[in-house]
């Protein structure tokens, strides 16, 4: 099982951006993808998660309506998407797969994201 | 919604044993055996050491093992060795609307 992110991105205040967790060696309809923000020196963050079967999300209060999260079951590929960044958006941010039991079995190695003008 | 509370940190020595509390409240912890632990080393991705309150992922070591009662959760380690040395996250089901939600995390150092 291996979930694959994109690479670092830079982005200044105001801009769009899409990052993305490529999934192989498992069904990618079987198992939620969910997003974790971890900021500098900080702790984890639950974002939200995807049914890819159906595209079915739901999200953490604290991150509804800023971020968007999408998948593409044809290319087994999650996203992660702002369509206008903040400075306090930088951070690193990890995708993870789980089941109906909530537990978070495989990551991705992380995507870092800097906004600063 | 809020974190999970954990112990900003905890120590011990080689040999010896730790336990990291979490606390939550009726409405995660206490009302869903859906607790996970997970470690993460500086720049690397968190990896799962317990899920379901105590189950073990396969090539977890069994020094690592988990508990709950109540609103709170303990994840204990036993012979302590240096590779333990990491940031511990608990982690916990909240229920449709939440779903999910951490703790704060915890540092373990290996003295």
């Amino acid at each position: 099982v291996q979930l694959v992110q994109s690479g670092a991105e830079v982005k200044k205040p105001g801009e769009s951006l899409r990052i993305s967790c490529k999934v192989s060696e498992y069904s990618f309809t079987n198992y939620w993808i969910t997003w974790v923000r971890q900021m500098p020196g900080k702790g984890l963050e639950w974002m939200g998660r995807l049914d890819p079967s159906d595209s079915y999300t739901n999200y953490s209060p604290s991150f509804q309506g800023h971020v968007t999260i999408s998948a593409d079951k044809s290319i087994s590929t999650a996203y992660l998407q702002w369509s206008s960044l903040r400075a306090s958006d930088t951070a690193m941010y990890y995708c993870a797969r789980h089941g109906d039991d909530y537990h978070f079995d495989y990551w991705g190695q992380g995507t870092l994201v800097t906004v600063s003008s | 919604q809020s974190a999970l509370t954990q112990p900003a940190s905890v120590s011990g020595s080689p040999g010896q044993s730790i336990t990291i509390s979490c606390t939550g409240t009726s409405s995660d912890v206490g009302s869903y055996n859906l607790v996970s632990w997970y470690q993460q080393h500086p720049g690397k991705a968190p990896e799962l050491m317990i899920y379901d309150v105590s189950k073990r992922p396969s090539g977890v070591s069994n020094r690592f093992s988990g508990s709950k009662s109540g609103n709170t959760a303990s994840l204990t380690i036993s012979g302590l060795q240096a590779e333990d040395e990491a940031d511990y996250y608990c982690c916990s089901y909240a229920g449709s609307s939440t779903s999910v939600v951490f703790g704060g995390g915890t540092k373990l150092t290996v003295l």
